[in-house]
Order: structure tokens, then C-alpha cells, then sequence
């Protein structure tokens, strides 16, 4: 069956260390992105990419980094930089056809804890 | 500023009753609209999109409704059930590519 793979599914950092969380799907989707969900803020966009070799910046990107080296694989880094850290993180790919058909097929996410 | 804005308040029924929740949004003039249901400690799951030019879609119990001129969509889950107790999410296309922009999400609970 063709899904969407975060790992891990928790995760404890200690301050001032990069931590670095997995993507992987096997859908084919040319586009995938990176959400932080906070209680009582909703989902918030840190980075997408439409396309190998190319991201983009979302709403809140600071601290954070990229790669998109596989149309597989999307791993975000959360780096010492970014302030409040803890949080659940979604990532999501879509098909990327230009015409917005499509929901975006989401993991079932990781819970990055800093103690 | 722009805003995608829904019930906070968590939304309680009866078994067998009608859901109805709300999606209300400003200074964005959305092409497509998505909902979402997400559970506790998952991802959310797609449910239905619905275009400009359609006023209402339908799927199973399931049924969204789209009005431009409102900037509002409402989501309706008929003959409501227990396993339909969720955080239910709108979002819309903002901006270029696919990008989605998402509400805060409303609570359902569905009781005996």
C-alpha cells in the first residue's frame, strides 16, 4: 500500500543539538511539505517542494532546513535556532498536476519534545 | 490580514443528529476548498474538495457546501455516529502552487 512514513514517531532533544526528522513516501506525489501543529494554533507551513531539487520557504521556515535530493524523501532539520522547538510535525506530498484536484496525503507525524 | 477562521468551542450531538461546522474566511479568494478530519495524535485525512463554481458536494454522509459571496463553507455529516467524534479542519489554497492554508480546526463529539 502506498503511504507516507514519518520516523520517529517521538523524539527528545536537548537543547542546542539539530535533530533530524524522516519523510518517505511511496505515492509518487511530485510535491511534499513540512507542517508544524501547536494546541490551538492549527497547522502552520515551514517548507514545501513541488518538485526534486527545489523548496521553498512556508510561513515560519526560521530555524529550520531542507533537502529534496529524491522525489521520495523530505527530511527536515530542526536546528539549535529555532526557539520553541516542541511541537507535533506533519508531513504531507500531493500530486502536483496544476490543477489542485487532490488532497494532500498526510504521516501520521512526529512529536519533537526539547528537555 | 488574512484569516481562516473556525469554532473553537468544541461542538457536542446527539447519536443520529445532524453536524453541522462552520469555515469562515477573509481577504482570500479561494479557487478550491478541503476538508479534513484528524484524530488524536495523527495526521489528518482528506475527506472531500469542493471548487468556486460548486455550491454543494456530497459524499456518503458527508456534505460541503461553498459560498463565495459569504466567504463560508459549511460541513454536514448526517446520521452522526459515535466513530464520527473528530477535530474536523478546513483549508484553502493560498497563494501559488499547492499550497494549503488551514484553520484551526473545530471538535467533534458524538454522544449516545
Amino acid at each position: 500500500d502506498g503511504g507516507i512514513t514519518q520516523s520517529p514517531k517521538y523524539l527528545f532533544r536537548k537543547e542546542g543539538q539539530n535533530v533530524t526528522l524522516s519523510c518517505e513516501q511511496n505515492l509518487n506525489h511530485d510535491a511534499m511539505y513540512w507542517y508544524r501543529q501547536d494546541p490551538g494554533q492549527g497547522l502552520r507551513l515551514i517548507y514545501y517542494s513541488q518538485i526534486v531539487n527545489d523548496f521553498q520557504k512556508g510561513d515560519i521556515a526560521e530555524g529550520y532546513s531542507v533537502s529534496r535530493e529524491k522525489k521520495e524523501s523530505f527530511p527536515l532539520t530542526v536546528t539549535s535556532a529555532q526557539k520553541n522547538p516542541t511541537a507535533f510535525y506533519l508531513c504531507a506530498s500531493s500530486r502536483n498536476d496544476g490543477k489542485s484536484n487532490y488532497g494532500y496525503t498526510f504521516g501520521s507525524g512526529t512529536r519533537l519534545t526539547v528537555v | 490580514s488574512q484569516k481562516i477562521e473556525q469554532n473553537s468551542e468544541a461542538l457536542n450531538i446527539q447519536e443520529g443528529k445532524t453536524a453541522t461546522l462552520t469555515c469562515n474566511y477573509t481577504n482570500y479568494s479561494p479557487a478550491y476548498l478541503q476538508w479534513y478530519r484528524q484524530d488524536p495524535g495523527r495526521g489528518p485525512v482528506f475527506l472531500l474538495l469542493i471548487r468556486e463554481n460548486e455550491k454543494e458536494k456530497r459524499k456518503e454522509r458527508l456534505k460541503v457546501t461553498f459560498d463565495t459571496t459569504l466567504k463560508q463553507s459549511l460541513f454536514h455529516i448526517t446520521a452522526s455516529q459515535p466513530a464520527d467524534s473528530a477535530t474536523y479542519l478546513c483549508a484553502l489554497f493560498t497563494g501559488g502552487g499547492n499550497k494549503l492554508t488551514f484553520g484551526t480546526g473545530t471538535q467533534l463529539k458524538v454522544e449516545l
